[in-house]
């Protein structure tokens, strides 16, 4: 079946706009993480989604970040007034749950490349 | 706050070694520790899980193990292949709390094999 798709593939932007990130999770997979890889940070967890509900957002480094999910599938991560500092690859894993059988092991995406000039 | 650090950060060896990749976690209470590979402009593949209760996985020419006590897993890789060649990342997961699913990830090993 499909895995864990992402859009786009690469983005180049100019600081101060705004981009949106997007991610399909495998279908019926109620959890959904976006991560970050950077250079100098390594990869890094950003925020997570049981259903349309965000219960850690720990990991978003500024309230330039935003992320949402609708209809349990499809989630959006936004950077806003984007920066230099936020170039890096933004991953996206799904997971069956988040508790029982099947929960533990995340699928990720290909991932986009982000680059602010 | 959990620290994942992954020895060495680069390897290069000859086809057919044996090889270990070393994992280290400053927290123990760990639900469970997955490796991953990730070739060069691709996403993760999740090669190994061992949960908390566990002491090692095996699948193929790999197997992890895992000591939750002194913080430690590794990566066996047997009869290594050029095809091996990827970086090799190591996370664990918390959980508890908020922390469902949350992966702290290491720096990761590169690892290259050469004909």
């Amino acid at each position: 079946g499909a895995g864990v798709s992402q859009s786009p593939s690469n983005k180049v932007t100019e600081k101060g706009k705004d981009v949106e990130l997007r991610c399909d999770p495998i279908s019926g997979h109620t959890a959904l993480y976006w991560y970050r890889q950077s250079l100098g940070q390594g990869l890094e967890f950003l925020i997570y989604f049981q259903g349309n509900s965000a219960p850690d957002k720990s990991g978003l480094p500024s309230d330039r970040f935003s992320a949402e999910r609708t209809g349990g599938s499809v989630s959006t991560l936004t950077i806003q007034r984007t920066q230099q500092e936020d170039s890096a690859v933004y991953l996206c894993a799904s997971s069956l749950g988040i508790t029982g059988k099947g929960a533990y092991e995340q699928y990720f995406g290909p991932g986009t490349r982000l680059t602010v000039t | 706050k959990q620290e994942v650090t992954q020895i060495p950060a680069a390897l290069s060896v000859p086809e057919g070694e044996n090889l270990v990749l070393n994992c280290s976690f400053t927290d123990s209470a760990i639900y469970n520790l997955q490796w991953f590979r990730q070739d060069p402009g691709k996403g993760l593949t999740s090669l190994l899980l061992i949960q908390s209760s566990q002491r090692e996985q095996t699948s193929g020419r790999l197997n992890a193990s895992l000591d939750k006590s002194s913080g430690r897993s590794t990566l066996y890789i047997a009869a290594s292949q050029p095809g091996d060649s990827a970086t090799y990342l190591c996370a664990v997961d918390l959980r508890g709390g908020t922390s469902y699913g949350k992966l702290t990830f290491g720096q990761g090993t590169i690892l290259t094999v050469h004909p």
